[in-house]
């Protein structure tokens, strides 16, 4: 069951375009993750977002939870082609079960 | 290079065959978890331990048990393999067992079932 939708599943853009992902779900989680994951290798966290409204920066990207705590952005300025990655957000649930999202496979070309 | 090993790194086996997968955590790390990564169902997340004790279950089917052993390291268990059990199997670790914990991941064992 995936409890976590990511849209859009494929992005292509080009250097130093704007973009933005979305996570959305009909569930509330106590925390939201943002992992980018390369080929041939495990995810790697990003950013933890716990506060309904929570916005983080981390250089280049902005990651918001909604007041909710039922739906996550990212937003990449300015992307580079080190951003290509798959990018997936992940809920932890009750019982401390974790629920990843479905991905955004981001492609940046120079 | 997160500090997570996983064994073997590819496993290729027959149907109804059982494999083992080895993951040790980071130093100092805790909690471990499992995950089942395939193109048509993404990151699933199958079970947490933490401090040798079971602390979390996911979407793990009854063929496929794990343990963690008082050295903290962990091990997947899958029997009667099925064609559909091909995937990555990416171990994660974090200090604690907390949901809000970073979890550090694997470099994962790809599984081929024929």
């Amino acid at each position: 069951t995936q409890l976590l939708e990511q849209s859009p599943q494929f992005l292509s853009i080009q250097e130093g375009e704007n973009l933005t992902v979305y996570c959305n779900s009909s569930s509330v989680f106590s925390s939201l993750q943002w992992y980018r994951q390369e080929p041939g290798e495990g995810p790697v966290l990003l950013v933890t977002v716990v506060t309904g409204g929570e916005v983080k920066k981390l250089k280049r990207l902005t990651f918001q939870f909604g007041d909710a705590r039922k739906d996550s952005s990212l937003h990449i300025t300015a992307a580079q082609p080190g951003d290509t990655g798959l990018y997936l957000c992940a809920g932890a649930g009750a019982g401390n079960q974790f629920y990843f999202g479905t991905g955004t496979s981001l492609t940046v070309i120079p | 290079d997160s500090g997570v090993t996983q064994t073997p790194k590819h496993l290729i086996t027959a149907t109804g065959q059982r494999v083992t997968l080895r993951c040790s955590p980071r130093s100092g790390d805790l909690s471990v978890y499992w995950y089942q990564q395939s193109l048509d169902q993404g990151l699933q997340f199958l079970i947490q331990y933490y401090n040798g004790e079971e602390r979390a279950k996911g979407n793990i089917l009854e063929r496929f048990s794990a343990q963690q052993f008082p050295d903290l390291h962990s091990e997947l268990n899958l029997s009667s393999l099925e064609l559909g059990d091909s995937a990555l199997y990416f171990c994660a670790s974090s200090e604690w067992g907390g949901s809000y914990n970073e979890q550090f991941f694997g470099p994962g064992t790809r599984l081929t079932v024929l």
